[in-house]
């Protein structure tokens, strides 16, 4: 069974322009999540997707978001891109939301670099 | 607020000297604490999930167990290819977001 694919897995992209991440979760699965992960930070929740809502979102700017499709594939956004946005995003497919099942698996990620 | 606090920062053991990682946290209603392995450049690896206090997981040479304030990670006679950063995550009840723990660099030398 396959895992929780992100594409693609480095980016570099200079101050102010934007950047789409992608996320296939693993078969079967509907819920979807974002994380960043910085050395100072940790890693931070951004925002979970069920069934194509938003279900949660975390403290994070405007400049942040993400859609679901049909299929749960997901993308997240980051428009007007800061040195500060420099980090490992992480994306974790789960079951549901909420539920006994709700065990998040999580892609290798992808390193964005901001110049 | 859901808050996860993990210790040591880091550890430095030799292979075969067991030793435990800690994860303290504080949550509204706790759903389940999880616990993963991360390697350098790769996404956290899920290893156990705990639901309920005094429940108690083991995969090969780790054991966890859970309290109702902490976690504890078992490392029994280590190897070099445990080294890994692992970090401690809760869901509250209803949520699917998790919080997670700085996490603990463990390092086995051989």
């Amino acid at each position: 069974k396959a895992g929780v694919t992100q594409t693609p897995r480095y980016l570099i992209k200079t101050r102010g322009q934007q950047v789409t991440l992608s996320c296939s979760p693993i078969s079967g699965h509907r819920s979807v999540s974002w994380y960043q992960q910085t050395p100072g930070q940790g890693l931070q929740f951004l925002f979970e997707y069920f069934s194509e809502t938003q279900r949660n979102k975390g403290n994070f700017p405007g400049r942040f978001s993400g859609r679901q499709f049909s299929n749960s594939r997901s993308e997240m956004n980051v428009s007007t891109l800061e040195l500060g946005d420099s980090a490992l995003y992480l994306c974790a497919s789960s079951l549901e939301v909420g539920g006994a099942k709700n065990i998040q698996y999580f892609g290798a990620g992808t390193r964005l670099s901001v110049l | 607020e859901d808050q996860v606090t993990q210790s040591p920062e880091a550890l430095r053991l030799q292979e075969g000297e067991s030793s435990s990682l800690n994860c303290s946290y504080t949550v509204s209603g706790l759903r389940g604490l999880f616990w993963y392995r991360q390697d350098p450049g790769k996404g956290p690896e899920f290893l156990f999930t705990l639901y309920s206090a005094g429940e108690e997981k083991e995969k090969e040479r780790l054991k966890a167990t859970l309290t109702k304030k902490e976690s504890f990670l078992h490392i029994t006679a280590p190897k070099p290819e445990d080294s890994a950063t692992y970090l401690c995550a809760v869901q509250a009840r209803g949520e699917g977001k998790s919080t997670f723990g700085d996490g603990t660099t463990l390092t086995v030398k051989p």
